[in-house]
């Protein structure tokens, strides 16, 4: 079965700063993995989607995260943060039917 | 495109009512999700449908609920009779085919049951 861990449920940075969002995953076979965002009081945004090309997978906003196998790892990173990058986050697996099973989400908070 | 378009975006309903939300996927996907997000259980997968036909109910939480998808523009999720404890925000989403993974979330209904 897969499943997704994300490690913190909250994450806060300044303005500026590096944003690192952690993710751990566990799968049986060589997984799909994605990163979506939610802004306050709105839907999902897919930010990126690995599938077992580059292992350093570019997203949308200058966010983006590497797939790591020994680690069974996807974390998010972005260089410097912003404040509209303030929302909730989610590691996403899919398993072999499509069906995405989603982490509880890691909260981001930007300080001015 | 318009993207996945969702109705209403806001519900109050007073429980022991009937409540129906409404979906319209992108055009020319066929595949459709419904999800129900709350704090204490987060994103859940409730239904979804492949070419208008439903796959995988096995989300769904009892019978009081129920989805329809009578053609490929259009979906609905009623609950009947509603209580309080459904109170959440309702996900619709869309993607291009079976098995493709890349899902197109609406906007959500946020429904609140007194």
């Amino acid at each position: 079965a897969q499943s997704v861990t994300q490690l913190d449920s909250h994450v806060s940075v300044s303005e500026g700063t590096p944003v690192l969002l952690r993710c751990n995953y566990s799968s049986s076979y060589s997984p799909s993995l994605f990163w979506y965002v939610q802004h306050p009081n709105k839907g999902l945004q897919l930010l990126l989607k690995y599938t077992s090309a580059a292992t350093l997978v570019k997203g949308i906003n200058g966010f983006e995260a590497e797939f790591k196998k020994s680690e069974t790892s996807f974390h998010l990173t972005k260089p410097s943060a912003h404040m509209s990058d303030a929302a909730e986050y989610f590691c996403v697996v899919s398993n072999q039917g499509g069906k995405l099973i989603f982490g509880q989400g890691t909260e981001l908070s930007v300080k001015p | 495109d318009a993207g996945v378009i969702q109705s209403p975006r806001h519900e109050v309903t007073e429980m022991g009512q009937e409540v129906t939300l409404r979906c319209k996927p992108i055009s020319g996907h066929n595949s459709l999700f419904w999800y129900r997000q709350t704090m204490m259980r987060g994103l859940e997968l409730l239904i979804y449908f492949n070419n208008n036909v439903p796959i995988d109910d096995s989300g769904m939480p009892e019978d009081r609920f129920s989805a329809k998808m009578p053609n490929a523009s259009f979906s609905t999720l009623k609950i009947q009779p509603s209580e309080p404890r459904d109170s959440a925000v309702y996900f619709c989403a869309s993607s291009l085919r079976a098995g493709e993974e890349t899902q197109y979330f609406g906007p959500g209904t946020r429904l609140l049951v007194l």
